[in-house]
């Protein structure tokens, strides 16, 4: 069975980089062919994808984020990870990294999710 | 703003039906795209309920039912349980702006 797990820092200062980790077990991120995504909930909002790396290590990113996200991925460490550079108040969410098939299809699979605050 | 549309909230008494929309446009749901729905519970991970517009993961209650028709998708929980009480999301994707989310229905159980 498929788990994920988020890791960070959970309070980010505006204006510098929020960076995030997620960590897979039960599976590979570098062979199995899936997709893995970051998606967030905003406050009182619905979610926002924000990109997704496909197990090649090709990316797509949310036309709204793209000049500010970076995914990558380590698959020594089975991790994949998130930069968000150049942080707002309004990048203030839960964080959630997801799996999936393919690039539309369903993530079928989700981290529980971290808070990260951007406060100075 | 989402770019799928969802009530924000819906509610019913334990034992009715309710039904909830997603509508989208000629770029997303419209060009045949498929929609999913999941389920959301404060400090959970969201949970998948349905799957490309009508099926279910396994251990899914067949109360939950899917649908979609032109530009717009439905979610229908028959004989509605206290536990149904959630957050609910649809998801699909848009020529344009690649994976999109509803802002989220609130199903409360009176």
């Amino acid at each position: 069975q498929v788990q994920l797990q988020e890791s960070g820092p959970r309070l980010v200062k505006p204006s510098q980089t929020l960076s995030l980790t997620c960590t897979v077990s039960g599976g590979s991120i570098g062979t199995d062919g899936y997709y893995w995504s970051w998606i967030r909930l905003l406050p009182g909002q619905g979610l926002e994808w924000i990109g997704y790396i496909y197990y090649s290590g090709s990316t797509s990113y949310n036309p709204a984020l793209k000049s500010r996200v970076v995914i990558a991925t380590d698959t020594s460490k089975r991790q994949f990870s998130l930069n968000l550079r150049s942080v707002t108040v309004a990048d203030t969410a839960i964080y959630y990294c997801a799996r999936s098939r393919n690039y539309d299809s369903e993530r079928d699979h989700w981290g529980q999710g971290t808070l990260v605050t951007v406060s100075s | 703003q989402s770019v799928l549309t969802q009530p924000p909230s819906v509610s019913g008494a334990p034992g009715q039906r309710v039904t909830i929309s997603c509508t989208g446009s000629s770029s997303n749901i419209g060009t045949g795209r498929d929609v999913h729905w999941y389920q959301h519970l404060p400090g959970t991970a969201p949970k998948l309920l349905i799957y490309a517009n009508t099926n279910r993961p396994s251990g899914v209650p067949d109360r939950f039912s899917g649908s979609n028709s032109g530009t717009s998708a439905s979610l229908a929980i028959t004989g509605l349980q206290a536990e149904d009480e959630a957050d609910y999301f649809c998801q699909s994707y848009d020529l344009n702006l690649g994976v999109i989310f509803g802002g989220g229905t609130k199903v409360t159980v009176l």
